[in-house]
């Protein structure tokens, strides 16, 4: 069974950084793209990155382009996102998905706020 | 970046009724090996997206065969044959043709 597990979420102040990370089982992590997306409070779904199965590539939603960073770990199955620069609009849910979204994790919760 | 507009925003249904959502994209969701990435979530309350269709058509594993998707190029729609109370939540759709992948606003699927 495919199992994703986010952690990392918080209160930060603007301007702060928050690295979130993604434990992946269930699958063969090396032959997967894997996303994040996020959901602002009451609002719709956003996708916010992609990486490739050996990270060399990766794509940004251009609102966080130059301040996250997502990166992947083969050895220990896990994907990260380093957010850095955070503005009050970056406050969501984080959720990681495997490839463009088959399967998802549970989210974490990152509130940025003085 | 692809514009998607799904209709309508709020959708009441009379339970064993049909439903349906239009979403249409800005541009053709064509990609150049011929395929087209357009993709169908749902989300229940309170629960992570699901997804429940890839490639227009395709229904992924576990979904009832009440929900299919169709369309062509930039028009797009889900329908749902007869509608359950489990069927309650948010459904979106989304490009993952062109970079940045982009969503539909979502529609809000109530029992009436």
């Amino acid at each position: 069974e495919v199992q994703l597990v986010e952690s990392g979420g918080g209160l930060v102040q603007p301007g702060g950084s928050q690295r979130l990370s993604c434990a992946a089982s269930g699958f063969t992590f090396t032959n997967h793209w894997m996303s994040w997306f996020r959901q602002a409070p009451g609002r719709g779904l956003e996708w916010v990155a992609i990486i490739k199965e050996d990270g060399s590539e990766k794509y940004y939603v251009d609102s966080v382009k130059g301040r996250f960073t997502i990166s992947r770990d083969n050895a220990k199955n896990s994907l990260y996102l380093q957010m850095n620069s955070l503005r009050v609009e970056d406050t969501a849910v984080y959720y990681c998905a495997r490839d463009g979204g088959n399967s998802w994790g549970q989210g974490t919760l990152v509130t940025v706020s003085s | 970046d692809v514009v998607m507009t799904q209709s309508p925003l709020s959708l009441p249904v009379t339970l064993g009724q049909p439903a349906s959502i239009s979403c249409r994209s800005s541009q053709s969701l064509v990609f150049s090996d011929g395929d087209t990435y357009l993709i169908w979530f749902q989300q229940r309350p309170g629960q992570s997206p699901r997804r429940l269709i890839y490639k227009i058509s395709n229904r992924d594993s576990g979904v009832p065969d009440r929900f299919s998707g169709s369309g062509s190029g930039t028009d797009f729609t889900l329908k749902i044959s007869r509608v359950e109370a489990e069927d309650v939540g948010v459904y979106y759709c989304m490009q993952s043709t062109h970079w940045p992948h982009t969503f539909g606003q979502g529609t809000r699927l109530e029992i009436k």
